[in-house]
């Protein structure tokens, strides 16, 4: 069974610092992996998307990487801002493509001005 | 596109009545789900239904728990009869596959049950 771990659960850290935000999955036999940014009260945005075949995705001041063989990915945030502020979910869609995402528990992420 | 739409946003509710949630997917999207998010458990999936049609229920925690899909456009999580214990966010994805497998998610709705 497929099982997602986020670490840290929490993180505070000042404004301007880049930071790593770290993801594990038991079964490397996924077929993507999707990071998520959930605000309090709010839905769930998709950040960044990256396929089995791919070892990372960038989208403006985040990167994404994937070792699928280690059952690990990593979301690095460059120079944060208060607004960065949220919790960051990852879940990843097993290989037989349903679409069904397992999710981590999340990484809540406060930067404080 | 307004993105996954679902309503109502906030539903509070007694022990014991039926409750029903809704979702509109994005036009397009064949994939559709419903997911449960709570402090103990996170995000869960409930269901899920490709084309219309359930594809894997394993997720619904009880009898009490059905989905339906009529048509493309629309989707209900019905419990009935409520309890306590089903309070939690409510979510509704979309996906179009198998060509793109990115999932947008809705505003959630969140079900008080007292």
């Amino acid at each position: 069974k497929q099982e997602v771990t986020q670490i840290p659960a929490a993180l505070s850290v000042p404004e301007g610092e880049n930071l790593v935000l770290n993801c594990s999955f038991t079964d490397s036999a996924i077929y993507n992996l999707q990071w998520f940014r959930q605000d309090p009260g709010k839905g769930l945005t998709s950040l960044l998307l990256i396929q089995s075949s791919q070892r990372e995705q960038t989208s403006g001041r985040l990167n994404a990487s994937l070792d699928k063989s280690s059952g690990r990915s990593t979301l690095y945030i460059a120079a944060s801002q208060p607004g960065d502020s949220a919790t960051y979910l990852c879940a990843v869609s097993g290989s037989s493509n349903t679409g069904k995402l397992i999710f981590g528990q999340g990484t809540t992420l406060q930067v404080k001005p | 596109d307004a993105g996954v739409i679902q309503s109502p946003r906030h539903e509070v509710t007694e022990m014991g009545q039926e409750v029903t949630l809704r979702c509109k997917p994005i036009s397009g999207h064949n994939s559709l789900f419903w997911y449960r998010q709570t402090m103990m458990r996170g995000l869960e999936l409930l269901i899920y239904f490709n084309n219309n049609v359930p594809i894997d229920d394993s997720g619904m925690p009880e009898d009490r728990f059905s989905a339906k899909m009529p048509n493309a456009s629309f989707s209900t999580l019905k419990i009935q009869p409520s309890e306590p214990r089903d309070s939690a966010v409510y979510f509704c994805a979309s996906s179009l596959r198998p060509e793109g497998t990115e999932a947008f998610f809705g505003q959630g709705t969140r079900l008080t049950v007292v």
